[in-house]
């Protein structure tokens, strides 16, 4: 059981926008640590797609946008694309941990 | 560019002991705290050790606390992992990555992994 909460699965046509949450408390997210965003395509390592909360690294596209609120925070993808189908993990730190901890991923299927 | 290439994994019985490594190429590595991170099969990420770009600060999750011991040799550009006591669910892709400092460090770029399989 991961510390913090992803859907296991959502799912979009293409074009469409889809979210996906991360929830964590008060010893994690809420406590305002930052929150960080991987994209794992199949069969490949993990990459990261959102830093800081809202932050896009080089070549990630714009379509890709986070935000976070409370003990939460967001992944959004717009304009859905087939190479979108990925799992997605979010990452954030724990006080109570003392280390990095991670969602248990949710796997974005484009009908 | 900046990679990072992940070797040692295989198959060992449980009780057993593996060292993996980590390759770094294209940064200065000594500048950087790097981690493991694992993933068993079918499952999620999950965060297993760090170390300081010296070795002064090491920590480990505690999964693997007691048993698996992290270290670096900045001369050579190369991360270890020696795990003991090996057991079953420590079946998993080993990745190792590079933390990029900020309020909470990411992890940016991670190898391609390593797999290790612990079965009788």
């Amino acid at each position: 059981q991961s510390v913090l909460t992803q859907p296991p699965s959502v799912s979009g046509a293409p074009g469409q926008r889809v979210t996906i949450s991360c929830t964590g408390s008060n010893s994690n997210i809420g406590a305002g640590y930052v929150v960080h965003w991987y994209q794992q395509l199949p069969g490949t390592a993990p990459k990261l797609l959102i830093y800081g909360n809202i932050n896009r690294p080089s070549g990630v596209p714009d379509r890709f946008s986070g935000s976070k609120s409370g003990t939460s925070a967001s992944l959004a993808i717009t304009g859905l694309q087939a190479e979108d189908e990925a799992d997605y993990y979010c990452q954030s730190y724990d006080s109570s941990l003392s280390g990095s901890v991670f969602g248990g991923g949710t796997k974005l299927t484009v009908l | 560019q900046v990679q990072l290439v992940e070797s040692g994994g295989g198959l060992v019985k449980p009780g057993g002991s593996l060292k993996l490594s980590c390759a770094a190429s294209g940064f200065t590595f000594s500048d950087y705290y790097m981690s493991w991170i694992r993933q068993a099969p079918g499952k999620g990420l999950e965060w297993v050790s760090y170390i300081s770009g010296y070795g002064s600060s090491i920590y480990y999750a505690d999964s693997v606390k007691g048993r698996f011991t992290i270290s670096r040799d900045n001369a050579k550009n190369l991360l270890y992992l020696q795990m003991n006591s090996l057991r079953v669910e420590d079946t998993a892709v080993y990745y190792c990555a590079r933390e990029v400092p900020g309020a909470i460090n990411w992890f940016d770029p991670w190898g391609q992994g390593t797999l290790v399989t612990v079965s009788s």
